[in-house]
């Protein structure tokens, strides 16, 4: 089973920034948050991915708490391309299989 | 650098057929993950290869089975096809140096959509 929790659906205005979060309440010390995207019929994106500090890169940005059980994932200027779902995702170090849950189906509306 | 690529990307088989996709991983990659996503149970992992070996396996029955081979291509066999293997069949290719986290990150195909009439 999924070790996340993430809302089912959000809409986000084109232009504004897309705050997704999830919570992970029982994440342990070596497990580490990834973040992929699946635009319809897709095969899902990978966006980013962290363990205790924030990351940020071309796609994205990772803001994990200090307690590390929740994090939010941004997208600084959404656009309509942006319209998938959302998956964050708890992984353990190593090549380990990915655990999808339901992820966040997010809307960008123009 | 060209992604993964799966082949095909589409294919219609009848029940009681067998099936085989096909995987490309990313130029260097050594490790090859095969996911199944259906509409009712999501995306699930079916099995992981690397160096030819099987290192993971999800939970399905042994009627999907796959290989690697020497230049890290991969299939993936079905056999004795049923009406609920129709799915979309991911493969992702990862780097695995074991140096760096980043180098674990799985990269995904477009899939093969496998309809089973």
């Amino acid at each position: 089973d999924a070790k996340t929790t993430q809302p089912t659906s959000m809409d986000c205005a084109e232009g504004r920034a897309a705050n997704l979060p999830c919570n992970h309440s029982t994440i342990s010390g070596n497990e580490y948050v990834y973040w992929y995207r699946q635009i319809h019929s897709q095969g899902p994106q990978y966006i980013i991915h962290g363990l205790k500090n924030n990351e940020t890169n071309e796609m994205a940005s990772l803001i994990i708490t200090e307690d590390r059980k929740s994090s939010t994932l941004i997208l600084p200027h959404a656009t309509l391309r942006d319209t998938a779902v959302y998956y964050c995702i708890v992984r353990v170090e190593g090549n380990t299989p990915l655990v999808f849950g339901k992820g966040t189906r997010l809307s960008v509306i123009a | 650098k060209a992604g993964v690529t799966q082949t095909p990307r589409y294919l219609i088989k009848t029940r009681g057929q067998q099936v085989t996709l096909s995987c490309s991983p990313i130029s260097g990659h050594r490790s090859v993950s095969w996911y199944q996503q259906t509409p009712g149970q999501g995306l699930q992992f079916l099995f992981e290869y690397f160096s030819e070996t099987q290192r993971n396996k999800g939970n399905f029955p042994g009627r999907f089975s796959g290989r690697q081979f020497s230049n890290s291509r991969s299939e993936m066999n079905v056999s004795t096809l049923e009406l609920g293997d129709s799915a979309l069949y991911l493969c992702a290719s990862s780097l695995v140096t074991g140096g760096s986290r980043a180098t674990d990150t799985q990269y995904f195909g477009p899939g093969t959509r496998l309809t089973v009439l």
